[in-house]
């Protein structure tokens, strides 16, 4: 069946320090994408990135970048040099598209609550 | 501004009544996903649209029904509302799920907040 862990339910840093959330996943199918979400306390849901199952390349951009092992089933994320604006909640999601019936809807995890304090 | 348009923002409501969400998916968005928020459940996914179809189900409640529209907007239709139905109801769009295993990104929309009273 397929499942989106992410253990840690609240993370609180100091503004600069380096975080890292972490997203663990279960699935059967071979073809599949990875997401990640931001929810701000504003409530709107902000794309991040997507991965398929095929690109392990670890990806940068600008202070966030994103580690992808299938051998872990885990699709990490960390922020460098954190801020205050990055404050939110943080969602990790995979999609299943071996098959047409479910394709494209998004299974997430529950967040992880990001507090970066001045 | 992620494109997608929700109204209302904020909806309240006795238990027992029935109620309408719509959304409008960005320009060139065929496919259309509801999902509901609320504290115990998180966010799961209810139901997808493309072109005017629908093509995936979720955790979605009889009571609840949606439609998509010739001009690709939808309407997601919650009736005999109970206390539970509370909740940040989200639209998202993206721009083609169609046969291949390809899966886009999804944009979301602002929500809409429904509180049962």
């Amino acid at each position: 069946a397929q499942k989106v862990t992410q253990a840690q339910t609240e993370i609180s840093v100091v503004e600069k320090e380096d975080v890292t959330l972490d997203c663990v996943y279960e699935t059967r199918d071979t073809t599949y994408y990875l997401f990640w979400y931001k929810q701000p306390p504003s409530g709107e849901l902000v794309f991040l990135i997507r991965r398929n199952s095929f690109d392990e390349q670890n990806e940068i951009s600008g202070r966030y970048s994103w580690n992808f092992q299938k051998s872990t089933s885990s699709f990490n994320f960390t922020i460098t040099a954190s801020q205050v604006v990055d404050s939110a909640v943080y969602f990790c999601a995979l999609s299943e598209a071996d098959y047409g019936g479910s394709q494209g809807n998004l299974i997430f995890g529950k967040g992880t609550k990001l507090s970066v304090k001045p | 501004d992620s494109g997608v348009t929700q109204t209302p923002k904020h909806l309240i409501t006795a238990t027992g009544q029935r109620v309408t969400l719509r959304c409008s998916p960005r320009s060139g968005d065929l496919s259309v996903y509801w999902y509901q928020q609320s504290l115990d459940q998180g966010l799961q996914f209810l139901i997808q649209y493309y072109n005017g179809e629908e093509r995936a189900k979720g955790n979605i409640l009889e009571r609840f029904s949606a439609q998509q529209f010739p001009d690709l907007h939808s309407e997601l239709n919650l009736s005999s509302l109970e206390l539970g139905d509370s909740a940040l109801y989200f639209c998202a769009s993206s721009v083609d799920a169609s046969g291949s295993h390809r899966v886009d990104e999804q944009f979301f929309g602002p929500g809409t907040r429904l509180t049962v009273l």
